[in-house]
């Protein structure tokens, strides 16, 4: 199972564009890269999650260079709401397999 | 659509006793995971069952935890003897045939006191 590391926390201000990266160098050929999103008194969510090159929803972008060996999960223009703790998950999409997460990024959203 | 449900949302117990977490997972779902999480940290796997394959119990901390699904349906975590340690929040999730995407349910807050 690919390891990943990612910055503890991260501070912003509201309508700035957050970029907060994952690194995963021994991500392995059938992983995917997935993005959760948790708050306080919840479960994570499901923001993103991509394969190679980039991903955009309506939520957020997720770059990924030709390597993969990391990724960057990509907010625009953030308000206080998205005062939240980020994952990234490293694993694979169609087979059994245990989704083990990293410690997050914690990432403060200041007016 | 009803998501994952985990009952009870919050539960207070005397050291030494024992505690029954339940999740409902969503319907057509074969893949289940239980985490803990302990205040102020990260999801730390439990737990995992697909289908009718033999879960996989590599996280469970130690022979006080146990886990079991029926089918494909509701799963238990029991956790016997219960210490000051186990309190934590316990997060259920569950997704189609193994893999992603995940979705959690919002916990079962556990106090040992």
């Amino acid at each position: 199972l690919a390891k990943t590391t990612q910055p503890i926390s991260m501070d912003s201000y509201e309508g700035q564009e957050v970029n907060i990266t994952c690194s995963h160098n021994n991500i392995a050929t059938n992983d995917y890269i997935t993005w959760y999103q948790q708050f306080p008194s919840q479960g994570p969510r499901f923001i993103i999650q991509g394969y190679k090159t980039k991903v955009t929803n309506e939520v957020a972008s997720l770059f990924i260079p030709a390597d993969r060996k990391s990724s960057t999960l990509s907010l625009p223009r953030v308000s206080l709401s998205d005062t939240a703790v980020y994952y990234c998950l490293v694993g694979l999409f169609h087979n059994n397999n245990d989704m083990r997460f990293g410690a997050g990024t914690r990432l403060t959203v200041k007016p | 659509g009803a998501g994952v449900s985990q009952s009870p949302s919050n539960k207070v117990t005397e050291k030494g006793k024992d505690v029954e977490l339940r999740c409902d997972p969503i319907s057509g779902h074969t893949a289940l995971y239980w985490y803990r999480q302990r205040l102020g940290q990260g999801l730390e796997f439990l737990i995992y069952f697909q289908g009718n394959s033999a879960p996989d119990k590599s996280g469970l901390p130690s022979d006080r935890f146990s886990a079991e699904r029926t089918g494909e349906s509701v799963s238990t975590l029991t956790i016997q003897r219960t210490q000051q340690e186990d309190s934590a929040v316990y997060l259920c999730a569950s997704s189609l045939a193994g893999g992603q995407p995940l979705h959690f349910g919002n916990g079962t807050r556990l106090t040992v006191t």
